[in-house]
């Protein structure tokens, strides 16, 4: 079974510092790929990166980054120079491979981590 | 380009009361579909998923069920409501056999069940 552990449940950080959301996860796929969630008080989920389980180089996108360590199963977001926006739940999720040849892939996601941005 | 819509946004329910939540999605075919809860301050919980119409699985027993009656639309329902089913309810989708691609989700429902 496919599990996803954050476990942070809340994390400060200053204007402009950069910060590291911590997520291991768990599964027995030789083929997966591993998400990160925004999810600001609205409740709306944002979608920051992407990391599949072959890439050889850790994803980035603006100024997130994702730092993808495989054999220790973890895939720890990290958001450079912080943003008051950046104030949200943050959550990591994980796909699995084909399920009975279906095409589907489970979402599966952790319990989350809150950010808060101060000035 | 692909759209979901969910209503309503917020709902207000007596216990015991019929649930009936729709999800749609446009600009896409043959989606897989999800419903999420989320509790108050906590993470998504998966209750269902479907991978065509009349396909549904379900990830934990509960008070609800899910319905694919059309490709890209999802239904939630409850038959009768209880306290616990208050929360946060998320519909996504997400391209069939794509691995790297994301899910993306509706705006949410908000259930009061009072």
């Amino acid at each position: 079974a496919q599990k996803i552990t954050q476990t942070q449940p809340g994390m400060f950080v200053q204007e402009k510092e950069a910060v590291t959301l911590d997520c291991t996860y768990d599964t027995s796929d030789q083929s997966y790929g591993l998400f990160w969630y925004k999810q600001p008080s609205s409740g709306e989920m944002i979608f920051l990166i992407y990391q599949g389980s072959y890439d050889e180089q850790n994803a980035t996108e603006g100024r997130y980054s994702l730092n993808f360590q495989k054999a220790r199963k973890s895939a720890n977001l990290v958001i450079s120079a912080s943003q008051l926006g950046d104030s949200a739940m943050y959550f990591c999720a994980m796909r699995g491979y084909y399920l009975m040849n279906t095409g589907f892939q489970k979402l599966v996601f952790g319990t989350g981590t809150r950010l808060l941005v101060s000035p | 380009s692909q759209t979901i819509h969910q209503w309503p946004a917020t709902l207000v329910q007596p216990v015991g009361s019929p649930l009936s939540l729709e999800c749609t999605v446009e600009g896409t075919s043959n989606p897989n579909l999800y419903w999420y809860r989320q509790a108050a301050g906590r993470g998504l919980q998966l209750l269902f998923y479907s991978v065509g119409i009349g396909q549904i699985s379900s990830e934990v027993p509960q008070n609800l069920s899910a319905s694919r009656p059309q490709d890209r639309q999802f239904i939630l329902s409850s038959k009768k409501l209880l306290l616990s089913d208050s929360g946060f309810y998320l519909c996504a989708w997400s391209q069939a056999g794509k691995m790297n691609t994301e899910a993306f989700f509706g705006q949410g429902t908000r259930l009061t069940v009072v």
